[in-house]
């Protein structure tokens, strides 16, 4: 059972176009929720991450939009570039665990 | 240079044969985790470590072990392996005092068990 559910498997985006993937959780215990990035043949690396304190967070090109009542947060990668093709996780942690998404690949096409 | 180093890189192994995968990081953090990543399900969290000599499970823990008799390593171990242990695994560390949060992962293991 998906504890995190992430969407779209795999998404292509035009260089210069915003990419989005979403993900919903289930837990309310949930309170850290972080976005990794992973290149082929690679551990993944964080990326960004926010509380449910606030509703967006931005670093650069990359901004989490995150939705309490929901229980929906999202990841827009602003200007997408060729560079940013990789497997993006988002997850939930509730302080001792942490809890992937499924993965979403993304293709910038130059 | 603050990495978290696993061994091996890739390993063939058969059925029921005892293996071990060490990790080791050099950062002084305090927790320690394993993931394995199968296409379609993501990571999915094996056992973590919040510190010395303090293990407990993840999500999917059968079929696997783990200690922590040091900080900087946190080996996993298969005592019979099987091939639907056949995956890619991830160590990683933290060193929030919150758990995992701000991981740094290893380079990954492949295991092939057939």
């Amino acid at each position: 059972q998906q504890q995190v559910k992430q969407s779209p498997q795999s998404l292509i985006v035009q260089k210069g176009g915003i990419s989005i993937i979403n993900c919903a959780y289930e837990n309310t215990a949930f309170d850290y929720f972080p976005w990794y990035q992973q290149f082929p043949g690679k551990g993944p690396a964080l990326l960004i991450a926010i509380r449910p304190d606030v509703s967006e967070k931005k670093e650069g090109r990359f901004t989490i939009s995150f939705n309490k009542s929901a229980k929906q947060f999202s990841l827009h990668i602003m200007d997408s570039q060729p560079g940013d093709s990789a497997t993006y996780f988002c997850a939930a942690s509730n302080g001792n665990k942490l809890v992937f998404g499924a993965g979403t690949i993304l293709r910038v096409k130059s | 240079e603050a990495q978290v180093t696993q061994n091996p890189r890739y390993l063939i192994t058969v059925t029921g044969k005892k293996l071990t995968v060490t990790c080791s990081q050099n950062m002084n953090h305090e927790y320690m985790s394993w993931y394995r990543q199968d296409p379609g399900l993501g990571l999915r969290q094996i056992y973590y470590s919040m510190n010395v000599e303090v293990t407990d499970k993840g999500d999917v823990p059968e079929g696997y072990k783990v200690s922590r008799k040091e900080k900087r390593n946190f080996p996993l171990i298969l005592e019979s392996p099987s091939p639907n242990q056949t995956s890619l695994y991830f160590c990683a560390s933290s060193l929030s005092y919150r758990g995992p949060e701000k991981l740094f992962f290893g380079s990954g293991t492949q295991l092939s068990v057939l």
